[in-house]
């Protein structure tokens, strides 16, 4: 069974102060490793898919990284509005189902 | 104009009554799908439709019953409501394989439903 812990459960930082979130995974054969942010009251909006060891993205502040059995989310001089919860999913063989992390709730303050 | 819409946002009923969630993507996707997030705010796959066709199904309660009239459409249908079933309920869309991008799912707004 696909398993997925994201750590911390929250995360309070300032202004500025750069921090990464971590998702845990195991999965009989990854097909996709996603990264969506989710605010309060909405729905999940996606931002990143990563498919293999070594594999970056990047998109304003946020860089995500994969290794095989974990990845990282880089969060560099967040901003308040970089607050939300972020959720981890990774696709396994079967099908097109997502397993989702408890995620990370990141709270910036200015 | 919205991607994936679902209607209504919030929903209050009365435990024992049946009750339906609408959802419609205009991406031109060929798999919808219904997730579960609970109060723990855990999402948890329910179903998946690909072209009209169930393909997944995580040993959800047979009072609950996806309707999909249509690829651009994937309703929920719940009998009998139970407590447990408060929740929030996400619909979301992709093209089944046909490798990235195309495969991301992109979820909906939600629906909030609250079973007194």
């Amino acid at each position: 069974e696909d398993q997925v812990t994201q750590s911390p459960e929250a995360l309070r930082l300032q202004e500025g102060e750069s921090s990464s979130l971590n998702c845990s995974y195991t999965v009989s054969g990854l097909r996709g490793l996603f990264w969506y942010r989710q605010d309060p009251g909405k729905g999940p909006e996606f931002l990143f898919t990563l498919y293999s060891a070594g594999e970056e993205k990047e998109k304003e502040r946020l860089k995500a990284t994969l290794t095989k059995k974990e990845s990282f989310l880089h969060i560099t001089a967040p901003k308040p509005e970089d607050s939300a919860t972020y959720l981890c999913a990774v696709r396994g063989p079967a099908g097109n189902m997502l397993t989702f992390g408890g995620g990370t709730r990141l709270m910036v303050k200015p | 104009d919205t991607a994936v819409s679902q209607t209504p946002k919030y929903l209050v009923t009365q435990m024992g009554n049946d009750k339906s969630i609408k959802c419609e993507q205009n991406l031109g996707h060929d798999t919808m799908y219904w997730y579960k997030q609970d109060s723990k705010k855990f999402l948890k796959i329910m179903f998946s439709y690909n072209n009209k066709e169930l393909i997944i199904n995580e040993t959800v309660p047979n009072r609950f019953s996806p309707k999909s009239p249509d690829k651009a459409h994937l309703n929920l249908h719940i009998n009998s409501l139970e407590l447990g079933d408060s929740a929030v309920y996400f619909c979301a869309s992709s093209e089944r394989g046909g490798g990235p991008p195309r495969e991301t799912q992109y979820f909906g707004p939600g629906t909030r439903l609250l079973v007194l």
